[in-house]
């Protein structure tokens, strides 16, 4: 049954760093790439990054010199780093699946973490 | 990065009701192996999104068959036949070609 997590801090201080894990089951992180989508309240998706399934990563350009996303493939965790956090940061913070595209049954987004509630507090 | 634009922002319906989403995407989404990665999801309130359409016109597993994708290039669509209460929510369209993937902006699905 494949199942995403997120966890991680709901309140965290501007300024400081944000540390989020989306623990996978029922499926490799090394056969699917793990992207992080963040939501304002009230707003619409950002793609923020992904770490395909060979370990490289790709960042939303808008974010790049902030943020981090690493995996430990023995835990089936992903982890999102991202530094210098402001109020806009205020999000839910989901993290989804993909396989690579010249996969024959490709089929992207299909499941998704229930999300977590991050406040970034002045 | 590719930017998609989604029409309506908000869409106002009665049951029983056929609307259309349009998604424009700033280049084309046919990728080199001959794919065009365009999806669509739904987000209820309260929900993390679903995955209803991929590959511009394949349906997701368990999602009904009034829902429907079309589209080539830049353009695509999505067609909803005979609004039904539960389909109430955000569709976003997403593009999985290119690197960085992108979402549109979304348009809300209201009862009218």
């Amino acid at each position: 049954q494949v199942q995403l997590k997120e966890s991680g801090p709901v309140l965290v201080q501007a300024s400081e760093t944000l540390s989020l894990t989306c623990t996978v089951s029922g499926f490799s992180l090394t056969n699917y790439g793990v992207i992080w989508v963040r939501q304002p309240p009230g707003k619409g998706l950002e793609w923020m990054g992904i770490i395909w399934r060979n370990g490289n990563t790709d960042y939303n350009s808008a974010l790049k010199s902030r943020l981090s996303i690493n995996r430990d493939t023995s835990k089936s965790q992903v982890f999102l780093k991202m530094n210098s956090l402001q109020t806009d940061d205020t999000a839910i913070y989901y993290c989804t699946r993909v396989p690579p595209n010249y996969y024959s049954s490709y089929i992207p987004f299909d499941y998704w973490g229930q999300g977590v509630m991050v406040t970034v507090s002045s | 990065d590719v930017v998609l634009t989604q029409t309506p922002p908000t869409l106002s319906a009665t049951i029983g009701q056929s609307v259309s989403i349009s998604c424009r995407s700033s280049q084309s989404l046919l990728h080199s192996n001959g794919n065009t990665y365009l999806n669509w999801l739904l987000q209820r309130p309260g929900q993390p999104p679903q995955l209803l359409i991929y590959l511009v016109s394949r349906l997701e597993s368990g999602v009904p068959n009034r829902f429907s994708g079309s589209g080539s290039g830049t353009d695509f669509t999505l067609k909803i036949s005979g609004v039904e209460a539960e389909d109430l929510g955000v569709y976003y369209c997403v593009q999985s070609t290119h690197a960085p993937y992108t979402f549109g902006a979304g348009t809300k699905l209201e009862l009218k």
